[in-house]
C-alpha cells in the first residue's frame, strides 16, 4: 500500500528566504507526482505535475523534482512571500489505480 | 477553463435532512472524483467515476450516495447524515481514466451535520 510522507509539518521562514519542502513516498510505481497548495478552508490548487517519466518541472519561483528510484520528491520555492503561506500537499498517482494518495502537507508561514 | 465548481460553498444540516452536493466541469474531463477532508488531515478518497461509471467506492457508508448525471456534471446525495460526516467535501476531475493525469479541484462544499 503507497504511503506519502511530508516533511516538516510545519514551516517558519523569513520574507526572502529559499526554502525546500519534502515528499518520500513507499512505492515507486507511480504514474505521476503532483504538488498542491491548499489555503485555510479552501479548496486545492494545483502547482506542478511531474509524470513518472520526468526529473523536474518549473513554474514561475517553484521548482520540483521527482527521483522514482529513492521515492522522493521536493519543492523547491524561491524568493519566499507572505502570499505563498499555506499548505502544501505532495500526492503520488498510483500506478494501475485511478487513486491519488496524499501526504499529510506542510504548513508554510513566510513572515514579513 | 480549469475551473471544477462545487454548489453549495456552505450546508448545514440535520440528521434526518436529505441534501445534495454538486459538481460541474466543462473541461472535458471523463474522470470525476469525491474526496472527504477533515481539519488539519489530508483528502481522503471516497469515489471515482470514468466515463459516467462508478469505478471506486472506497467503502464509503450508503448514507453517501454519488451520482454521475453526464460527462459533466457529478452529485453527491445525503441522507441519515451523522455529526461526524461534517467535513469539507471535495471534487475533482481529470483528463485521462485508469489513473495518472492532472486533477483539477474544486473549491468544496463545506458541511456541518447538527
Amino acid at each position: 500500500k503507497q504511503e506519502v510522507t511530508q516533511i516538516p509539518a510545519a514551516l517558519s521562514v523569513p520574507e526572502g528566504e529559499n526554502l525546500v519542502l519534502n515528499c518520500s513516498f513507499t512505492d515507486s510505481a507511480i504514474y505521476n507526482l503532483q504538488w498542491f497548495r491548499q489555503d485555510p478552508g479552501k479548496g486545492l490548487t494545483s502547482l506542478l505535475l511531474i509524470q513518472s517519466s520526468q526529473r523536474e518541472q518549473t513554474s514561475g519561483r517553484l521548482n520540483a523534482s521527482l527521483d522514482k528510484s529513492s521515492g522522493r520528491s521536493t519543492l523547491y520555492i524561491a524568493a519566499s512571500q507572505p502570499g505563498d503561506s499555506a499548505t502544501y500537499l505532495c500526492a503520488a498517482f498510483q500506478g494501475g489505480s485511478e487513486k491519488l494518495v496524499f501526504g499529510k502537507g506542510t504548513k508554510l508561514t513566510v513572515n514579513p | 477553463d480549469t475551473e471544477v465548481t462545487q454548489t453549495p460553498k456552505h450546508l448545514v444540516m440535520g440528521m434526518t435532512n436529505k441534501k445534495s452536493l454538486k459538481c460541474e466541469q466543462h473541461m472535458g474531463h471523463r474522470a470525476m472524483y469525491w474526496y472527504k477532508q477533515k481539519a488539519k488531515k489530508p483528502p481522503e478518497l471516497m469515489f471515482v467515476y470514468s466515463y459516467e461509471k462508478l469505478s471506486i467506492n472506497e467503502s464509503v457508508p450508503s448514507r453517501f450516495s454519488p451520482e454521475c448525471p453526464n460527462s459533466s456534471l457529478l452529485n453527491l446525495h445525503l441522507h441519515a447524515l451523522q455529526p461526524e460526516d461534517s467535513a469539507l467535501y471535495l471534487c475533482a476531475s481529470t483528463h485521462w481514466t485508469g489513473g495518472g493525469g492532472e486533477l483539477f479541484f474544486g473549491e468544496g462544499s463545506r458541511l456541518t451535520v447538527l
